[in-house]
């Protein structure tokens, strides 16, 4: 089953850009993923969906400031021009379609 | 626009069976590559798979919570039922309700969440 290893933190101006970056484990480098947001106190959403090849579609309403790329086993979400509404945790998640689901541990982004 | 929200026990004793039920609108479970799902998160920590149901009746387990698991699906009514057997105080969590099947990437639509606490 595919590991994601995410920073545990951090931080951006307002105003700012900001990219947080997801490593899939070895032997995984090709699986896609998506991005979710939580809030404080909220549930999740989901951002994005994201390929190796580095294309991605985002879900409804999701700011245009929300973008994704890829580089080898490395998923990354850029937010630009950090808002305060960014403040949340974000989480990167795979599908192994052998068992199930698995998420990385979370990045807390602190917008300063 | 799709929908989910959980219900279910807030409390529940250690070694009892947790039940919870998940109520969705906006999509079918009849439709082809459709699944729902459940995750869960303790405080302040990760989410955490669960368990899926496809709807052809396909499941996803879990591997370290399978023999504790069990999901059923009543397609006519919208929902998506979740058991857990011998709760323990470790499965105190917010338990997600989750859109999901083939195409997506898990979840691409979340519920609000229900908190279960595991407490005598």
């Amino acid at each position: 089953q595919p590991v994601l290893t995410q920073s545990s933190s951090a931080s951006a101006s307002l105003g700012s850009s900001v990219k947080l970056t997801c490593t899939l484990s070895s032997g995984h480098r090709t699986f896609v993923i998506a991005w979710h947001q939580q809030q404080p106190g909220k549930a999740p959403r989901y951002l994005m969906k994201l390929q190796n090849t580095g294309t991605y579609i985002k879900g409804t309403g999701v700011p245009d400031r929300f973008s994704g790329s890829s580089s080898g086993a490395d998923r990354y979400l850029t937010i630009s021009n950090v808002q305060s509404e960014d403040e949340a945790d974000y989480y990167c998640g795979t599908w192994d379609s052998n068992t199930i689901g698995v998420f990385g541990g979370g990045t807390k982004l602190t917008v300063l | 626009q799709f929908t989910l929200k959980e219900s279910g026990p807030t409390l529940v004793k250690p070694t009892q069976t947790l039940s919870l039920t998940c109520t969705f609108s906006g999509f079918s479970l009849s439709t082809s590559g459709v699944g729902v799902g459940w995750i869960r998160q303790p405080p302040g920590k990760a989410l955490e798979w669960l368990a899926l149901i496809y709807w052809d009746g396909g499941v996803r387990f879990s591997p370290s919570l399978k023999s504790r698991l069990t999901i059923t699906k009543d397609t006519a009514k919208n929902q998506v039922v979740l058991t857990m057997t011998k709760m323990g105080p470790v499965d105190t969590a917010t338990y997600y309700c989750a859109r999901g099947g083939l195409g997506s990437v898990g979840v691409d639509f979340w519920g609000q969440g229900t908190l279960v606490t595991v407490s005598s």
